[in-house]
């Protein structure tokens, strides 16, 4: 199995500007979660999907985050208008619902707002 | 809510050596699941080793291993014979056993380094 797969790695853009964070979960996995990691607050979770539905956004920061779950096999975090604020690296995370759960991290999107 | 507390910022230990990362986390439920990831520089979340709070046992991985403390709320992690290939961040995280709340709750890490 390939992983869980984000794109892009590294994204630099000017403030104000949208963005668009890209995750492509294990397959046969039904819940994926999306956390950032700062310097100041650490790892936290932002929204995760249960079935492609959400069901905890409330580490969404604001209405400039917004995530969505089309398919099984894709998800997108868009921020619009980024802020030098969200400069983070944002991981995606999978799980299969059985089990432990034990969620899987992807590579990670490292965001510069500038 | 769940908080989960590493009250190390950073350690350092021999190659070959044993050290002892500490974690202690807040809950008022009953089940849950503790894990140890550890972030190398590539920035890649691995798993260490988890354990099932029911579980009495203290769980194991090769050269891992914990010491669950269920009524202390104290969850650490043992590494023996440290190798240079264990430098890296370690994140004790905790997650409920609830179905519907099924996000980690991470510690602030802490910065393991492996003196040759």
């Amino acid at each position: 199995d390939a992983g869980v797969i984000q794109s892009p790695r590294h994204e630099v853009t000017e403030m104000g500007q949208e963005v668009t964070l890209r995750c492509k979960p294990i397959s046969g996995h039904n819940s994926l979660f999306w956390y950032r990691q700062t310097m100041m607050r650490g790892l936290e979770l932002l929204i995760y999907f249960n079935n492609n539905v959400p069901i905890d956004d409330s580490g969404m920061p604001e209405d400039r985050f917004s995530a969505k779950m089309p398919n099984a096999s894709f998800s997108t975090l868009k921020i619009q208008p980024s802020e030098p604020r969200d400069s983070a690296v944002y991981f995606c995370a999978s799980s299969h619902r059985l089990g432990y759960n034990e969620q899987f991290f992807g590579p990670g999107t490292r965001l510069t707002v500038l | 809510a769940q908080t989960v507390t590493q009250s190390q910022p950073e350690m350092s230990v021999q190659e070959a050596e044993t050290v002892t990362l500490s974690c202690t986390y807040d809950t008022s439920e009953s089940d849950y699941y503790l894990f140890w990831y550890k972030q190398p520089p590539s920035r890649q979340m691995i798993l260490v080793i988890r354990q099932e709070a029911y579980k009495q046992q203290n769980a194991t991985e090769n050269r891992f291993s914990v010491n669950f403390q269920k009524a202390a709320k104290s969850f650490s992690l043992k590494i023996s014979d440290s190798q240079l290939g264990d430098a890296a961040m370690y994140f004790c995280a905790y997650r409920s056993a609830y179905e519907g709340a099924q996000k980690l709750v991470f510690g602030q890490g802490t910065r393991l380094t492996i003196n040759p």
